[in-house]
């Protein structure tokens, strides 16, 4: 089972910063948190991930929370093209390193 | 990031049939690769994975024999479904990474449409 909640779907107004939280209390302290996209009928897009400290690169910055227990991740410029399904997803330990998907946010980025 | 292709991208086939789905990663070597399943609305749901060289490992509730998966170099994974029937039509997703199973980012094939009649 997916260890991560997520709102099921969210709007945004292009050029406005898209806040897209996430919890995951149940996450161990050497587990990750990994952020990917599926635009509609594509295979997923890795964004970003990261263990304890806060992370950015050219797509987005993630947040995580000091206990771990929850993270956020922000795009900072939401154009129309990042109209997708958002997951976040902490990587099992130990067990092959597996990524199990939940159900994502629903992100729709309007004019 | 690293590329990872599927072929076919879509294919439709008769029921009872067999169909292969090959995924390679085209820039970096896959230590491990792993196959998903996508219904309609629905999310991701990991169906195995495979260690280059070894058999694969399966999720629970997924049949072994129906679903074989092949994983014979560091660039190559196919998915073969056999005798095919209508309710295993599906968008099946394959991802490679390329290091040990708590470090490297998985990166993900575009998809492989199933269409059985």
């Amino acid at each position: 089972d997916a260890k991560t909640t997520q709102p099921p779907s969210m709007d945004c107004a292009e050029g406005r910063a898209a806040n897209l939280p996430c919890n995951h209390s149940t996450i161990s302290g050497n587990e990750y948190v990994y952020w990917y996209r599926q635009i509609h009928s594509q295979g997923p897009q890795y964004i970003i991930h990261g263990l304890k400290n806060n992370e950015t690169n050219e797509m987005a910055s993630l947040i995580i929370t000091e206990d771990r227990k929850s993270s956020t991740l922000i795009l900072p410029h939401a154009t129309l093209r990042d109209t997708a399904v958002y997951y976040c997803i902490v990587r099992v330990y130990n067990q092959g390193g597996k990524l199990i998907f939940g159900q994502g946010t629903e992100l729709s980025v309007k004019p | 990031g690293a590329v990872v292709s599927q072929h076919p991208s879509w294919v439709i086939c008769k029921s009872g049939t067999s169909v292969k789905i090959e995924c390679r990663s085209l820039d970096f070597q896959a230590t491990t690769m792993f196959w998903y399943r996508q219904f309609p609305k629905q999310s991701l749901m990991l169906m195995a994975t495979s260690n280059e060289g070894s058999k694969a490992t399966y999720e629970q509730g997924v049949e072994k024999d129906k679903f074989l998966i092949n994983h014979a170099s560091l660039t190559l994974s196919t998915l073969t479904v056999t005798s095919a029937h209508p309710e295993d039509s599906s968008f099946y997703i394959c991802s490679a990474r390329s290091q040990g199973q708590n470090v490297g980012t998985q990166y993900f094939g575009p998809g492989t449409r199933l269409t059985v009649l």
